[in-house]
């Protein structure tokens, strides 16, 4: 089964104090790990899409990593605008029926990132 | 393009009241999920839709049904609803190969 762990649950922050967010995962093959941001009230937002060891990707302020294991999200002089719920999933290979793959995400549990002027 | 859209945006019910949630995406995507997010629990799925005129079982299918209408609808209907299905519902959908993308949710309360 596959299954995802995102720590810390909850990360306090200064503005301009950079830290990172852990994803550990364990799936049966790596289609793709994905990152989304959610803020208070709303659907997840789209970050990032990591499909191999050793891939890196950015955005603004944010840098995602991925090793066969887990994946970081990196924060980099963090601002207030930056607070959100960040969630890691991951798609696992196969999937497919009659050559269609649905995409099946396995989503962690979230950190809460705040971010203090 | 408003991308996926959800009505309605809350809902309280009474317990063995039923509704239909709605989804609805102007992406021209094949695949169309629901999920429902609880505090603790993170992001966990209903049932999706693969392609225009299937569904499939997620991990959490009790209780819920669902309706690939055309290409661009997919509502949830909850025939007779209990306190445990208080949550917040997201529809998502995607392309294949592609990411998904989520709708902004349906918050539902059961009394």
């Amino acid at each position: 089964e596959d299954q995802v762990t995102q720590s810390p649950e909850a990360l306090r922050l200064q503005e301009g104090e950079s830290s990172s967010l852990n994803c550990s995962y364990t799936v049966s093959g790596l289609r793709g790990l994905f990152w989304y941001r959610q803020d208070p009230g709303k659907g997840p937002e789209f970050l990032f899409t990591l499909y191999s060891a050793g891939e890196e990707k950015e955005k603004e302020r944010l840098k995602a990593t991925l090793t066969k294991k887990e994946s970081f999200l990196h924060i980099t002089a963090p601002k207030p605008e930056d607070s959100a719920t960040y969630l890691c999933a991951v798609q696992a290979a196969g999937g497919n029926a009659g050559g269609t793959s649905y995409g099946k995400l396995t989503f962690g549990q979230g950190t809460i990132l705040t971010v203090h002027p | 393009n408003a991308g996926v859209t959800q009505t309605p945006k809350f809902q309280v019910l009474k317990t063995g009241q039923s509704m239909t949630l709605q989804c609805a995406q102007d992406m021209n995507h094949n695949s169309m999920y629901w999920y429902r997010q609880d505090p603790g629990m993170g992001l966990r799925l209903i049932y999706y839709s693969a392609s225009e005129g299937t569904t499939d079982k997620g991990e959490v299918p009790n209780g819920y049904n669902v309706s690939r209408l055309n290409k661009r609808e997919f509502s949830l209907r909850l025939e007779s609803a209990a306190p445990s299905q208080t949550s917040v519902y997201f529809c998502a959908s995607r392309q294949f190969g592609e990411t998904q993308y989520f709708g902004p949710g349906t918050r539902l309360l059961v009394l």
